[in-house]
């Protein structure tokens, strides 16, 4: 099987700008959750989607949306990016989600905001 | 709120020699507690879980860690280290909201040298 892929791998925008992230999960996997990983604040849960739903939230500001289609590939978007948006960009997918269930992580998406 | 801790920003140790990276965390109810590891360019991969039951796990890798209520820690071990397991250790809790299905609250990371 193939593992969860994402892309681009890297990305530089400037701030003011928007940006898109794509997943895609494991097949057979409904679940996808985003993370954001910064050296000062570490690994942060962003939202989790099920089946096209947002079943859960961090955090952030709305700023950071995100959205799964039928395919259960996931997008984030981020919206005015500013430079503390600068991180890696993880997504998890597993087959039902939730905290009972390994989570399949990505290699990430690394963004830089200048 | 639920929070974990990691003590050890940067542990280094000779191949072969043994490892213990700590974990602390805080969870009003009974912890779903993962450790993750996290290579260079890489995604996480998860070591080892602790639901419940046998308060000591066996993971992958030669890895083990050990449930302490008592403590709140659940420490993540290794009679030998290899060269290989140079990487950064990420403890994490699960947050479960209710019986709905939660997210992970990770710690902030050992990074873990090997010397020759």
């Amino acid at each position: 099987k193939a593992g969860v892929t994402q892309t681009p791998r890297y990305l530089i925008k400037t701030r003011g700008q928007q940006v898109t992230l794509s997943c895609s999960p494991i097949s057979g996997h409904r679940s996808v959750s985003w993370y954001q990983q910064t050296p000062g604040q570490g690994l942060q849960f962003l939202f989790e989607y099920f089946s096209e739903t947002q079943r859960n939230k961090g955090n952030f500001p709305g700023r950071f949306s995100g959205r799964q289609f039928s395919n259960s590939r996931s997008e984030m978007n981020v919206s005015t990016l500013e430079l503390g948006d600068s991180a890696l960009y993880l997504c998890a997918s597993s087959p039902t989600g939730g905290v009972y269930n390994e989570q399949f992580f990505g290699p990430g998406t690394r963004l830089t905001v200048l | 709120a639920q929070s974990v801790t990691q003590p050890d920003i940067h542990i280094t140790v000779s191949e072969g020699a043994s490892l213990e990276l700590r974990c602390n965390y805080s969870y009003g109810a009974t912890p779903y507690l993962f450790w993750y590891v996290q290579s260079p360019g890489q995604g996480l991969q998860l070591l080892l879980k602790y639901f419940s039951g046998d308060t000591l796990v066996q993971g992958i890798k030669g890895f083990e860690a050990e449930f302490k209520r008592s403590q709140s820690s659940f420490n993540l071990r290794k009679p030998s280290v290899h060269w290989s397991d140079a990487a950064e250790y990420f403890c994490a809790v699960g947050a479960n909201y209710g019986g709905s299905q939660g997210n992970l609250i990770f710690g902030k990371g050992t990074k873990l040298s090997v010397k020759p």
